[in-house]
């Protein structure tokens, strides 16, 4: 069955500071995509990436990286010199291609910047 | 701008009371969502529609229901029958893709209080 586990529940940085949220799922599919989201304090839930499972390379944008490890059912995020407009929480989701329909989220992981 | 549109922000619902929470899209998407977020907790999925007059249900569909009408709109109802509603309640859409690993994109979200 599909699992998303974020053991992260809550962390605080000061700002600049590297921070890096861990993400580990569970599939028994071998394509599947994998997100993550952001969910600041008004509510709406932004998309940051999509990756597939064919795809291992680490992504870069800006100050913010994935490294997608399969070695590991690993998908963690870092922002890098983290600033106080980070401050949210950040949901990390998983949809398989060939066994159910939709997304699992995992619980997220609430990211507070302090100045 | 494209985008997806949720109201109200805010709905109160006495006990016994039906309320219908919209949700309009013109993204040109043919999937749409329904989750609701409880406080400190992951999304989970109420209903979801693939195409125009069809629609399935998600983990958490008692107590709720769903009509699709019309592309662009997926109207949510919460029925006397859901004795917990309260919750931050989000719709979502994406495109149709094989399975269901298309990005899916948010709304604002309706947070819904029981008087």
């Amino acid at each position: 069955a599909q699992k998303v586990t974020q053991a992260q529940t809550e962390i605080s940085v000061v700002e600049k500071e590297d921070v890096t949220l861990d993400c580990v799922y569970e599939t028994r599919d071998t394509t599947y995509y994998l997100f993550w989201y952001k969910q600041p304090p008004s509510g709406e839930l932004v998309f940051l990436i999509r990756r597939n499972s064919f795809d291992e390379q680490n992504e870069i944008s800006g100050r913010y990286s994935w490294n997608f490890q399969k070695s590991t059912s690993s998908f963690n995020f870092t922002i890098t010199a983290s600033q106080v407009v980070d401050s949210a929480v950040y949901f990390c989701a998983l949809s398989e291609r060939n066994y159910g329909q939709n997304f699992v989220f995992g619980p997220g992981t609430r990211l507070s910047v302090l100045p | 701008d494209g985008g997806i549109t949720q109201s109200p922000k805010y709905l109160f619902r006495k006990e016994g009371q039906n309320v219908t929470l919209s949700c309009e899209q013109n993204l040109n998407h043919d999937a749409m969502y329904w989750y609701r977020q409880d406080p400190g907790q992951g999304l989970r999925l109420i209903y979801y529609s693939q195409i125009v007059n069809d629609f399935q249900k998600g983990d958490i569909a008692e107590g709720y229901s769903v009509s699709r009408e019309k592309k662009e709109s997926f109207p949510l109802t919460v029925t006397s029958a859901q004795k917990n509603p309260t919750a931050f309640y989000l719709c979502a859409s994406s495109r149709m893709g094989q399975g269901s690993q298309e990005t899916q994109y948010f709304g604002p979200g309706t947070r819904l209080l029981v008087l």
